[in-house]
């Protein structure tokens, strides 16, 4: 399969704290992008780092990327409870021009207030 | 800007009948539109991709006569589930991209299929 593996599958964090979710996946990739999903909404795009990139910040996320190890890190800082949601990972392939990804199985975020 | 659609947002229907689900991209041209399938707590299962006035491609082990694609403009695409069994029952989420603008995708909000 091409999709990634995110660890963990869920997890539970009081606001104020970081939480770190990881992504692994098993195939030659052009990109990887985070998601985040709201319970049975659609999903938004949170931020794409290119695979000769090694980190990226967004505001209060920070991406790194180990191409020699096929992973992938989401550090969200100084966490809300509305960032409560699932978080996906998701691989774009390389040498494609479709622009195809290929989804992880996702991160469940939860953050008391 | 960026705006994708979907219609319905959900929809029940009886088994064996067809059920058609639009994508519409509001403020941009999607060159390529995407379907996936979502079960509950499980991840985004990518289905086919389109590319405006061409055939899509489907994913390995998706039953292009099951699901078909329409992909008429730049900004419609259409996924019907013909003959509708309970187990296709799902929620069904399509994405776009401008294929000048970028790698990233743009998601409409859903459509949940209840077959009964």
């Amino acid at each position: 399969s091409q999709q990634g593996e995110e660890d963990p599958q869920a997890l539970s964090i009081q606001e104020g704290e970081n939480a770190t979710m990881n992504c692994s996946y098993k195939t030659s990739i052009n990109n990887l992008q985070w998601y985040r999903q709201n319970s049975g909404r659609g999903l938004v795009h949170l931020i794409l780092i290119r695979s000769n990139e090694r980190e990226k910040h967004s505001g209060r996320l920070r991406v790194t990327l180990d191409t020699s190890k096929k992973s992938s890190s989401l550090l969200i800082t100084a966490s809300r409870a509305a960032d409560t949601a699932s978080y996906f990972c998701a691989t774009g392939e390389r040498g494609s021009t479709l622009g195809r990804l290929y989804f992880g199985r996702g991160t469940q975020l939860t953050v008391w207030p | 800007g960026a705006v994708v659609s979907q219609h319905p947002s959900w929809v029940i229907c009886k088994s064996g009948t067809s059920v058609k689900i639009e994508c519409r991209s509001l403020d941009f041209q999607a060159t390529t539109m995407f379907w996936y399938r979502q079960f509950p707590k499980q991840s985004l299962m990518l289905m086919a991709t389109s590319n405006e006035g061409s055939k899509a491609t489907y994913e390995q082990g998706v039953e292009k006569d099951k699901f078909l694609i329409n992909h008429a403009s730049l900004t419609l695409s259409t996924l019907t589930v013909t003959s509708a069994h309970p187990e296709d029952s799902s929620f069904y989420i399509c994405s776009a991209r401008d294929r000048g603008q970028g790698l990233e995708q743009f998601f409409g909000p859903g459509t949940r299929l209840t077959v009964l």
